[in-house]
């Protein structure tokens, strides 16, 4: 089955540190560029940050850059997004989606189900 | 930062009633357009991308349209399970997300 599962969401102070993890399964992990997409309670979507199948492009959004670090492993076909000086403005549920080209035309066909992340004192 | 704006917020559509849900990007995008459905609890699907081509397993009763700076996504006959949030997407330059459209039942 095709699948990815986000973990390593929860409860955390402002300013403190956390890491998401994403496993992926049933499909060539390193073939893919794979994103980080938040959604605040509520709210719509952000997206976060991406990351090439080799880890070479690297791209984050304004309101994450300098605090966040994406990175890969294909050898555990997994997906990891650090997440430093947290702030209260991250709550939101992320989702770690899948990033395919066809045509040239560039779209998530596979997304987790999100893991919660709660900043908060 | 290419800024998408859909609109209405919030479109209140009778079972079996045409819906139609746009998308507006702040400068061209060519067609590298994508619509994803939301439901409460669950995880976005897409449902089109290039602007126009249904994803695999999407009913033909949703179509998109659309080029440069104005999208349209159009779904024919709306059925109970059509009720959702909408969300555009570019991936022209950046990436970014409209703030969506939720089709609620009239």
């Amino acid at each position: 089955e095709v699948l990815l599962v986000e973990s390593g969401g929860g409860l955390v102070q402002p300013g403190r540190s956390l890491r998401l993890s994403c496993a992926a399964s049933g499909f060539t992990f390193d073939d893919y560029a794979m994103h980080w997409v938040r959604q605040a309670p509520g709210k719509g979507l952000e997206w976060v940050s991406g990351i090439s199948w080799n880890s070479i492009i690297i791209d984050y959004a304004d309101s994450v850059k300098g605090r966040f670090t994406i990175s890969r492993d294909n050898a555990k076909n997994s997906l990891y997004l650090q997440m430093n000086s947290l702030r209260a403005d991250d709550t939101a549920l992320y989702y770690c989606a899948k990033l395919i080209a066809v045509s040239g035309y560039w779209y998530f066909d596979l997304w987790g189900r999100g893991t919660l992340v709660t900043v908060s004192s | 930062e290419i800024v998408m704006t859909q609109s209405p917020a919030t479109l209140s559509v009778s079972p079996g009633e045409r819906a139609t849900l746009s998308c507006r990007a702040s400068q061209s995008v060519s067609s590298n357009l994508a619509w994803y459905q939301q439901k409460p609890g669950q995880a976005p699907r897409l449902l089109i991308y290039g602007a126009s081509t249904r994803a695999t397993g999407i009913p033909a009763r949703f179509s998109g349209s659309g080029s440069g700076t104005e999208f349209t996504l159009t779904i024919s006959s709306l059925q109970s399970e059509d009720f959702a949030v909408y969300y555009c997407q570019q991936y022209n330059n950046g990436l970014t997300f409209g703030g969506g459209t939720k089709v609620e039942i009239k």
